[in-house]
């Protein structure tokens, strides 16, 4: 079964506004990651928030974690056309030795 | 650093036709991994490694054989293709200090096609 599920699958917004897309898991986790998709390529890693922290910027990324609700959230502030791509976040649970990914999120940004 | 790379880019093949994907990684990492993507399903991992000459199954390993017999390359094999491995594959590594559950880096993808 899924650990982490995003909502919602799919947001187009114009660009410089921001895009939020969230995260929900079932177990207790060590970190969430975020994960950016291109069309055609691989994933590209975005950042990591451990469960000990609660908030993280890298650029204009913005990513918040709730341990007690078991959710993520990741903020891009500005969006620009190449921000375009699908994003997903992956956890792991305590005990286990691999990533699980969500099914992602399709951002587009309108020009 | 070339990162991951992955090889082929492509490949059409028949049902029963065997195939090898091969990724390899430049980064001295310990570990690696081989998901496949399907529309709507996100990654499913398929089996992964914790160092040379190792080997575990994943969440979807039927099918599917994978070696490690170089640190730096781990092979995914398709010993009987069929029409439902269809899917894009993707390698990814980490290393040995963050460990499986941290930055994992991934190659490119290949794109396979079982008519």
């Amino acid at each position: 079964s899924q650990q982490g599920e995003e909502d919602p699958q799919a947001l187009s917004i114009q660009e410089g506004e921001n895009a939020t897309m969230n995260c929900s898991y079932k177990t207790s986790i060590n970190n969430l990651q975020w994960y950016r998709q291109n069309s055609g390529r691989g994933l590209v890693h975005l950042i990591l928030i451990r469960s000990n922290e609660r908030e993280k910027h890298s650029g204009r990324l913005r990513v918040t974690l709730d341990t007690s609700k078991k959710s993520s959230s990741l903020l891009i502030t500005a969006s620009r056309a190449a921000d375009t791509a699908s994003y997903f976040c992956a956890t792991d649970d305590r005990g286990a030795q691999k990533l699980v990914f969500g099914q992602g999120t399709r951002l587009t940004i309108n020009p | 650093n070339a990162g991951v790379t992955q090889t082929p880019k492509f490949r059409v093949l028949k049902t029963g036709q065997s195939m090898t994907l091969l990724c390899a990684q430049d980064m001295n990492h310990e570990y690696m991994y081989w998901y496949r993507q399907d529309p709507g399903m996100g990654l499913r991992l398929i089996h992964y490694s914790v160092g040379e000459g190792t080997t575990a199954k994943g969440e979807v390993p039927d099918g599917y054989n994978v070696s490690r017999l170089k640190k730096q390359n781990f092979l995914l094999g398709l010993e009987s293709a069929a029409p439902s491995q269809t899917s894009v594959y993707f390698c990814a590594s980490s290393n040995l200090r963050g460990g499986p559950t941290d930055t994992q880096y991934f190659g490119p993808g290949t794109r396979l096609t079982v008519l």
